[in-house]
């Protein structure tokens, strides 16, 4: 009865290498995001989307695109891994209320080490 | 965007005593603050949250209160216990379509026993 899921929990993997993150969740909510925690634990938000449309898209390198087939899945695909991009990866969702946000949910996280 | 400051970044208290951790946020169309926990290794996980027609909430130990005019807020757990010790995160959340739920630095909160 997991409410957002990710997958998967570890990933280790070399630089240059392509990778993805998988996100699910199963509340019924409009919005996901991406949020990167670095090692000073700031939680950096990376993309929120609604419905499958992307609403915001931060200050990214262009090697992260997220994609959303539906709106209970948002998936992070990484191109061209480098050191820098090792970090906690954290999909999260809530539900927009006439314009006003409700408690977001966060997956378990995916923890990510370029080598 | 939105911007939401924190601080402090590390907090010690004795255990039985109060705890302060303070936010402001700068975009006046904020309208949802929402305080997780998140616990080492875990994820963030809400706690309390306050919206913007409400000036303070309170649930157990832990009370929230919202300054709209100041634009902060701030978190308070009295009779902390070692359990409370975790990183402590605010967030601002703007009304409308920008849908975007922006997060303070978070503070370590330890609580010695």
């Amino acid at each position: 009865d997991t409410a957002v899921s990710q997958t998967p929990k570890y990933l280790v993997t070399q630089m240059g290498n392509d990778k993805s993150i998988k996100c699910e969740q199963n509340l019924g909510h409009d919005t996901m995001y991406w949020y990167k925690q670095d090692s000073k634990k700031f939680l950096k938000i990376m993309f929120s989307y609604n419905n499958k449309e992307l609403i915001i898209n931060e200050t990214v390198p262009n090697r992260f695109s997220p994609k959303s087939p539906d709106k209970a899945h948002l998936n992070l695909h990484i191109n061209s891994l480098e050191l820098g991009d090792s970090a906690v990866y954290f999909c999260a969702s809530s539900q927009f209320l006439g314009g006003a946000g409700t408690e977001a949910f966060f997956g378990q996280g995916t923890r990510l080490t370029v080598v | 965007g939105e911007n939401v400051e924190q601080h402090p970044s590390t907090l010690s208290v004795q255990e039985g005593d109060s705890a302060v951790i303070k936010c402001t946020y700068s975009d006046s169309a904020s309208n949802y603050f929402p305080w997780y926990k998140q616990e080492l290794g875990k994820r963030p996980q809400l706690i309390i949250d306050i919206r913007s027609n409400v000036g303070e909430k309170k649930d157990q130990r832990i009370a929230v209160t919202l300054n709209k005019t100041a634009k902060h807020f701030s978190l308070h757990i009295t009779e902390t216990q070692p359990e409370d010790s975790a990183v402590y995160f605010c967030a601002a959340s703007i009304k409308g379509s920008a849908r975007q739920l922006t997060f303070g630095s978070g503070t370590q909160l330890t609580v010695l026993p």
